[in-house]
């Protein structure tokens, strides 16, 4: 199994671009999450989906941020204006199905810079 | 809200240590436990976890006991190596919706 991938692995980019991660969760799983990690606000839920249907983004920090699940096998994270305080690690995750002793399958991040 | 807090790090140990890293949680109703592990440039992985009170979860000699009296989930090992040297989460799940909510890390160091 190839587990979580996500792309880039890095991302430089200049404030007001238009930032998009991707997410390929492993195949089968039904439940998608989008953390963000820093250093002062360690790991935070940005928004998770369940059979490809939003169910929790109250983590979504403004309306600059937004993410799709079109299908099972894809999932985006869209930042748009960009700013600096943007710059983290953006972890996608994804658990075989929504319950409260499933565990999460993390993809090894995107170091997002944003100068 | 539901919340997780963990001691602080950095934690520096000499290797065959003994290690304790706290957890203690907030939550309403009966929530899954876990510690996961972040090792540098990876995503988290999952280390052990335990689903109702008094379980015992434990996985490559690490061992973490829900008590749901403390509302704690410590961590322990009883002989750290060089290669544990990570970041340790503490993380619940099966409140509000089936999210994992993470505790900030902490940061472990064992020296040869």
């Amino acid at each position: 199994d190839a587990g979580v991938i996500q792309s880039p692995r890095h991302e430089v980019t200049e404030m007001g671009q238009e930032v998009t991660l991707r997410c390929k969760p492993i195949s089968g799983h039904n439940s998608l999450f989008w953390y963000r990690q820093t250093m002062m606000r360690g790991l935070e839920l940005l928004i998770y989906f369940n059979n490809n249907v939003p169910i929790d983004d109250s983590g979504m920090p403004e309306d600059r941020f937004s993410a799709k699940m079109p299908n099972a096998s894809f999932s985006t994270l869209k930042i748009q204006p960009s700013e600096p305080r943007d710059s983290a690690v953006y972890f996608c995750a994804s658990s075989p199905r929504e319950g409260r002793n499933e565990k999460l399958f993390f993809g090894s991040g995107t170091q997002l810079s944003v100068l | 809200g539901d919340s997780v807090t963990q001691m602080e790090g950095p934690v520096t140990l000499s290797e065959e240590a003994f290690l304790t890293i706290n957890c203690t949680y907030t939550a309403t109703g009966y929530p899954s436990l876990f510690w996961y592990v972040q090792y540098p440039g990876e995503g988290l992985q999952l280390l052990l976890k335990a689903t109702k009170a008094d379980d015992k979860g434990s996985n490559k000699g690490f061992e973490a006991t829900y008590r749901k009296e403390t509302t704690s989930f410590h961590l322990e090992k009883g002989s750290v190596q060089v290669s544990d040297s990570a970041v340790y989460f503490c993380a619940l799940s099966g409140t509000g919706g089936f999210k994992t909510i993470f505790g900030a890390g902490t940061r472990l160091f064992v020296k040869a």
